[in-house]
């Protein structure tokens, strides 16, 4: 079973930043925080991942709660392209990534 | 980020026939590779984990006689549906990555199999 909680969908105007929420209250103290996003009728896209600290790349930037409860994934400037089903995955070691349902962020012209 | 490449993109076949799906990690070396499925509006669900060179693990519930998981090679998973009836139509995504702790899984760019 998954062991985050997402919002089902959201929207987003183009142009602007796209603040995608992700609660995992039960995280474990070796789990990192996975984002990967999948456009319709492709594989899913690895984002950005975390352990704790903040952490940004070219895609988008993760923020994660002190108490590591909880994170957002922030992508800057969201475009027509980003929609899309974002998924936030806890995962430790080399266990296998255990997807739940997503959020589906819409980007609106 | 790395690249995998699956193989075909999309498939059709016939009721009873079988259908080999091919992984490959392009530009770096796979000790684990994993495969899933989505059926439409759902979630991608593990399938299997393989590891080069020995049997795969399935997942509760995935009958490892009709899904025939090969891993012979550190650039090449593959994954063959025996038998295939109507409701094994989805589509199967393959992900792979390298043996380093916390880093993360790349993925195929799926195949649609289609049962008639």
């Amino acid at each position: 079973d998954a062991k985050t909680t997402q919002p089902p969908s959201m929207d987003c105007a183009e142009g602007r930043a796209a603040n995608l929420p992700c609660n995992h209250s039960t995280i474990s103290g070796n789990e990192y925080v996975y984002w990967y996003r999948q456009i319709h009728s492709q594989g899913p896209q690895y984002i950005i991942h975390g352990l704790k600290n903040n952490e940004t790349n070219e895609m988008a930037s993760l923020i994660i709660t002190e108490d590591r409860k909880s994170s957002t994934l922030i992508l800057p400037h969201a475009t027509l392209r980003d929609t899309a089903v974002y998924y936030c995955i806890v995962r430790s070691g080399n266990t296998p990534l255990v997807f739940g349902k997503g959020t589906r962020l819409s980007v609106i012209a | 980020g790395a690249v995998v490449s699956q193989h075909p993109s999309w498939v059709i076949c016939k009721s009873g026939t079988s259908v080999k799906i091919e992984c490959r990690s392009l530009d770096f070396q796979a000790t684990t590779m994993f495969w899933y499925r989505q059926f439409p509006k759902q979630s991608l669900m593990l399938m299997a984990t393989s590891n080069e060179g020995s049997k795969a693990t399935y997942e509760q519930g995935v009958e490892k006689d009709k899904f025939l998981i090969n891993h012979a090679s550190l650039t090449l998973s593959t994954l063959t549906v025996t038998s295939a009836h109507p409701e094994d139509s989805s589509f199967y995504i393959c992900s792979a990555r390298t043996g380093g702790l916390n880093t993360e899984a790349f993925f195929g760019q799926g195949t649609r199999l289609t049962v008639v």
